[in-house]
């Protein structure tokens, strides 16, 4: 069975380094074709893509997000880290990490997310 | 900000059908880009329900069905169910952005 479970502190002060933990079960992240992407979701707004890390090390990120965002794995421990540079109010929010599944559509591999953690909810407040 | 634009509510009686919008662009779903859809409990994480703008996994009713035309894509859920009331989100691909966007999401209530 497939399952994803994020960690991290409940609440960051402003201007700080929020680091999220993505722990990886029933998968290998150095498996061919594996890609887990993380999500967020401030209360009571839409969902927000923020980065994607592949079995092979390639990295993608949310252009908007992208001078503050570093995602990295350890395949030792099947786990996928997140940290999010000079945190704000703004950056409050659940974030998700999921496991992105690939096909070929037409010339382009695209993905969709599936299964997703149960998602952990960050607050950023002094 | 969500560049997939859904209307921010749609409601109707059990048994009944209900249509989500979701509108793009010519950089996301008019270039081609296939369009995902997720349900999202009070609470919840979202669930995919729709992948690839017509298909539906397993596990899923098939009172659900997925479209799309042109810079828009919708999602049909026909003999409408009290367990269908959540949030639904479309997701794509925009090239302008290098990458996955979603909509700004639809509240289903049954009446």
């Amino acid at each position: 069975q497939v399952t994803l479970k994020e960690s991290g502190p409940a609440l960051v002060k402003p201007t700080q380094t929020l680091t999220l933990t993505c722990t990886c079960s029933g998968f290998s992240l150095s498996s061919g074709g594996v890609r887990v992407t993380w999500i967020r979701q401030p209360p009571g707004k839409a969902l927000e893509w923020l980065a994607r890390i592949d079995w092979d090390g390639d990295k993608f990120y949310n252009t908007a997000l992208k001078t503050r965002l570093t995602i990295s794995k350890d395949t030792s421990k099947n786990r996928v880290v997140l940290t999010m540079t000079n945190v704000g109010p703004v950056d409050t929010a659940t974030y998700y990490c999921a496991r992105a599944i690939s096909y070929k559509s037409g010339w382009f591999w695209d993905n969709w997310f599936d299964p997703w953690g149960q998602g952990t909810l960050v607050t950023v407040s002094s | 900000q969500s560049i997939l634009t859904q209307s921010p509510s749609v409601s109707g009686a059990p048994g009944q059908r209900v249509t989500l919008s979701c509108t793009g662009s010519s950089s996301n779903i008019g270039a081609g880009y296939d369009v995902h859809w997720y349900k999202q409990l009070p609470g919840t994480a979202p669930k995919f329900v729709i992948y690839g703008n017509t298909n539906r996994p397993s596990g899923v009713p098939d009172r659900f069905s997925g479209s799309k035309s042109g810079t828009s894509a919708s999602l049909a859920i026909s003999g409408l169910q009290a367990e269908d009331e959540a949030d639904y989100y479309c997701q794509s691909y925009d090239s302008s952005l290098s990458g996955y966007v979603f909509g700004t999401g639809t509240k289903v209530s049954v009446l």
